[in-house]
């Protein structure tokens, strides 16, 4: 199962910030937090990823709690190509570090 | 910018036929993914796969599947007799490393089971 919960869905208006949070309750120090988006069915998009501090790049800003419990991506200006369902990830390791995706949080952007 | 690239983008096959998957890894990558998504539903793994050797596999792997990494460029997936069940969104993905890596992922390759 993953390890991560987010909102179903969540709508924002064009041109404003999309605050989109993640619990992850049960990360352990080590683990990354990681952020994709995936738009239609293609392929998932990568976006950001954190340990302990707040990250920025070009698309999005990552934020992480103190206790490293929740996070809460923030995309800047959203715009209607940045309608997708993102995932919050924290990777699973049994023999390898691979990803569990759960349903992740359906962003409507509206014109 | 590098990227993972998946051919082909669609197949069609009737149920019982064996399909070959193929995938292109970023270059410098030494770490291999499958993924697969049914509609609707949400990104399962597959397998992950590191100097030519399968490093873990879920359940969904079963017999009827296999990989490999035939030259110095793609890494292929097998399905040896196709399922009605096995029509889904087959992704793949590469990373450097395994332990902090991102994992970068193909466009993918629709597969629909007749």
């Amino acid at each position: 199962d993953a390890k991560t919960t987010q909102p179903t869905s969540m709508d924002c208006a064009e041109g404003r910030a999309a605050n989109l949070p993640c619990n992850h309750s049960t990360i352990s120090g080590n683990e990354y937090v990681y952020w994709y988006r995936q738009i239609h069915s293609q392929g998932p998009q990568y976006i950001i990823h954190g340990l302990k501090n707040n990250e920025t790049n070009e698309m999005a800003s990552l934020i992480i709690t103190e206790d490293r419990k929740s996070s809460t991506l923030i995309l800047p200006h959203a715009t209607l190509r940045d309608t997708a369902v993102y995932y919050c990830i924290v990777r699973a390791f049994s023999g390898t570090y691979k990803y569990i995706f759960g349903t992740g949080t359906r962003l409507k952007v509206l014109a | 910018e590098p990227e993972v690239t998946q051919t082909p983008s669609h197949q069609v096959t009737q149920m019982g036929q064996e399909v070959i998957l193929r995938c292109v890894p970023i270059s410098n990558h030494l770490y291999f993914y499958w993924y697969r998504q049914i509609l609707g539903q949400k990104v399962e793994f597959l397998v992950s796969f590191y100097n030519n050797e399968i490093s873990e596999k879920s359940e969904i792997f079963d017999d009827q599947f296999s990989v490999e990494r035939p030259d110095g460029s793609n890494f292929t997936l097998k399905i040896r007799s196709t399922k009605l069940e096995d029509s889904a969104m087959y992704f793949c993905a590469s990373s450097k490393t395994d332990r902090e890596e991102t994992q970068y992922f193909g466009p993918g390759t629709r597969l629909l089971v007749l």
